[in-house]
């Protein structure tokens, strides 16, 4: 089965540091890997996904996550976080010939001014 | 270009009641999907569509159901509400097939049983 971690609950990040979610999955076969952004009140958004190719992926809005097949993580990263980076941030996983995606249950980033 | 638009943004409903949340996309995706986030839970799969007259249970569909007789509509009906039912409710839709594509989703529909 398929799944996904996102360990922490919440993230506090000063503005202008670097920004870091963590995200490890496990799954079956070579995985397709989705960040998603959620603001509140709002659906999710799509940020970034990783498919084949360079394990370094670049997205929306400044940020970037870097595929290791070894440690089977996909971590989100932003060199400078801005307050209005704020918001419920979610990994989610599909196994290749899947069309199902499988969600972590979403990290809480606060961005303090 | 609307995209994934839901109706109705909230909802209380009492116990035993019955509704239908509705989800309509203009993107002529073929593959639909409902979830519902929970805090601290993220979102789980209901139901997921790959195509008008095609759908498939996902990871928690009791007490739902699901009818798909066009490509642009994926309504979600509660036969008898619970309060386990209350939930906020995400329709997404994806380009077929493939598995690379995105999900776009709807703004969600806020559901109180009560």
């Amino acid at each position: 089965a398929q799944s996904v971690a996102q360990p922490e609950d919440q993230v506090n990040v000063a503005e202008g540091n670097p920004l870091t979610v963590k995200c490890t999955y496990s799954v079956s076969g070579n995985p397709y890997l989705f960040w998603y952004v959620q603001y509140p009140n709002r659906g999710l958004q799509f940020l970034l996904k990783y498919i084949t190719g360079d394990n370094l992926v670049k997205g929306s809005y400044g940020f970037e996550a870097e595929f290791n097949k070894s440690q089977t993580s996909f971590h989100l990263k932003k060199p400078s976080a801005l307050v209005s980076d704020s918001a419920l941030y979610f990994c989610a996983v599909r196994p290749y010939g899947n069309n199902r995606l499988a969600f972590g249950k979403g990290n809480q980033v606060v961005v303090i001014p | 270009n609307a995209g994934v638009t839901q109706t109705p943004k909230f909802r209380i409903l009492k116990i035993g009641q019955s509704m239908t949340l509705q989800c309509t996309q203009d993107m002529n995706h073929n593959y639909m999907y409902w979830y519902r986030q929970d805090p601290g839970m993220g979102l789980k799969l209901i139901y997921y569509s790959v195509g008008a007259g095609i759908t498939d249970k996902g990871e928690v569909p009791n007490g739902y159901n699901v009818s798909r007789s066009t490509t642009e509509d994926f309504p979600l009906r509660l036969e008898l509400a619970a309060p386990s039912q209350t939930s906020v409710y995400f329709c997404a839709s994806s380009a077929s097939p493939g598995g690379q594509e995105t999900q776009y989703f709807g703004p969600g529909t806020r559901l109180l049983v009560l």
